[in-house]
């Protein structure tokens, strides 16, 4: 069964708009979550995390938001460039010190 | 550093062969995890090291799966024999602990089996 889920499998937004990518989670262990990005051909890349104890945590046009009680998370990307378009994967961790387990990701098109 | 580094990147293997898989991770990183890529489970870990002691491997999906850390610097995932439902991308990643910190994934061997 999966403890984290991308509902969506894939997300067409233009550029310069918002890009809003969606992730729920099942296990009220999880206490760190973590999105990654993936292009063709290449590894997983770290793009941004939270704690649990924080409900926002922005890096640049990167902005991550988390609701525990609904056990939801989102990535929001703004403006969107067609540089980032990829595969976004939604992970999460419990305590800190285990394994990352991830959703079945969400393929990014922004379209110029 | 040059990363985690795996090879072959790509490999092709009638059924029934034996795969071996091999991963390099970053020097000084105590954790080495073996993830599998597919379109169906996304990306579902099979096992992890931690000071080269394997410490989980319930993700192995079956005994036709094995893996070693010899050393520090070296790791394999072997599969015998192989099906086509292995057919996947399987990744390598490294950490400095047993945590999500640091997380570094190698590039991948995408693997086919005909």
């Amino acid at each position: 069964d999966q403890q984290v889920k991308q509902n969506s499998p894939s997300l067409s937004v233009q550029e310069g708009r918002i890009s809003i990518l969606n992730c729920d989670y099942t296990n009220s262990m999880f206490d760190y979550f973590l999105w990654y990005k993936k292009y063709p051909a290449e590894g997983p890349t770290f793009l941004i995390s939270i704690s649990s104890i924080k409900d926002k945590n922005e890096d640049g046009r990167f902005t991550v938001f988390l609701n525990k009680s609904a056990k939801h998370l989102s990535l929001h990307i703004v403006p969107s460039q067609p540089g980032d378009s990829a595969v976004y994967f939604c992970a999460a961790s419990e305590t800190g010190n285990t394994p990352l387990v991830f959703g079945k990701g969400t393929r990014l098109s922004v379209i110029a | 550093d040059a990363g985690v580094i795996q090879s072959p990147r790509h490999e092709v293997t009638e059924m029934g062969q034996e795969v071996t898989l091999r991963c390099k991770p970053i020097s000084g990183h105590n954790s080495l995890f073996w993830y599998r890529q597919t379109m169906m489970r996304g990306l579902e870990l099979l096992i992890y090291f931690n000071n080269n002691v394997p410490i989980d491997d319930s993700g192995m999906p079956e005994d036709r799966f094995s893996a070693k850390m010899p050393n520090a610097s070296f790791s394999t995932l072997k599969i015998q024999p192989s099906e086509p439902r292995d057919s996947a991308v399987y990744f390598c990643a490294s950490s400095p602990d047993r945590g999500w910190y640091g997380y570094t994934f190698g590039s991948g061997t995408r693997l086919t089996v005909v």
